[in-house]
């Protein structure tokens, strides 16, 4: 089983339309998870932390089951500006014995047309 | 607002020849990382760097690689004899904490390596 798992999409909406990813991890000893987004060759930037509670940042909300060992990220009122790649990162933790490393899934592919 | 900087943007090499990396991580961050990424392909772990040495490194990290933090601001990335399958676009990353949970790795634009 990979590590962290997505969809690889491409998911394709019209603007406006809510979407929705989902992404899984391996390891019950994983401690923290991220979503980051990646435009075309560019470099991976933060969008958001992922907490057990849930959290919301605009028209972004993310979810962890740490049961299920499933992280969801929910963009409402979809812009052309969303297109790009979101990418699930998970990292165990130094306390766990996985050490610091990030550890991404493959992404999953959105393309917001007109 | 702070930023990682790589250098070059680009790199082309022949195969069998030593490229070095460059990376300039944010200047209070104590916990610095090599990913690479093949075209197409998820990207993939390299190397930890922390308190001046290796952290931890994955299997793809094996003699041909290595890193030096030489003068306290820069981190650089090593590849000995570079190969083919050495292609691919090399992230430099910094984070202020490896032990706080959620702490965010801002990553640097990129150097895109092709070995020819």
């Amino acid at each position: 089983r990979k590590e962290v798992e997505q969809d690889p999409g491409p998911f394709n909406v019209p603007e406006g339309a809510t979407v929705a990813f989902n992404c899984t991890y391996s390891n019950s000893a994983s401690q923290s998870f991220f979503w980051y987004r990646q435009d075309c060759r560019k470099e991976p930037k933060l969008l958001m932390s992922v907490y057990s509670s849930g959290n919301e940042d605009g028209r972004f909300t993310a979810q962890l089951n740490r049961a299920s060992q499933y992280i969801s990220l929910l963009i409402r009122d979809s812009k052309l500006s969303d297109s790009a790649t979101y990418l699930c990162v998970v990292n165990m933790g130094i306390l766990t014995g996985g050490g610091n490393k990030l550890t991404f899934g493959t992404g999953t592919q959105l393309k917001v047309e007109l | 607002e702070p930023e990682v900087t790589q250098t070059p943007s680009h790199q082309v090499t022949q195969m069998g020849q030593e490229v070095i990396l460059r990376c300039v991580p944010i200047s209070n961050h104590l916990y610095f990382y090599w990913y690479r990424q093949i075209l197409g392909q998820k990207v993939e772990f390299l190397v930890s760097f922390y308190n001046n040495e290796i952290s931890e490194k994955s299997e793809i990290f094996d003699d041909q690689f290595s890193v030096e933090r030489p003068d306290g601001s820069n981190f650089t990335l090593k590849i000995r004899s570079t190969k083919l399958e050495d292609s691919a676009m090399y992230f430099c990353a910094s984070r202020v904490s490896g032990v706080v949970m959620n702490t965010e790795a801002f990553f640097g634009q990129g150097t895109r390596l092709t070995v020819v």
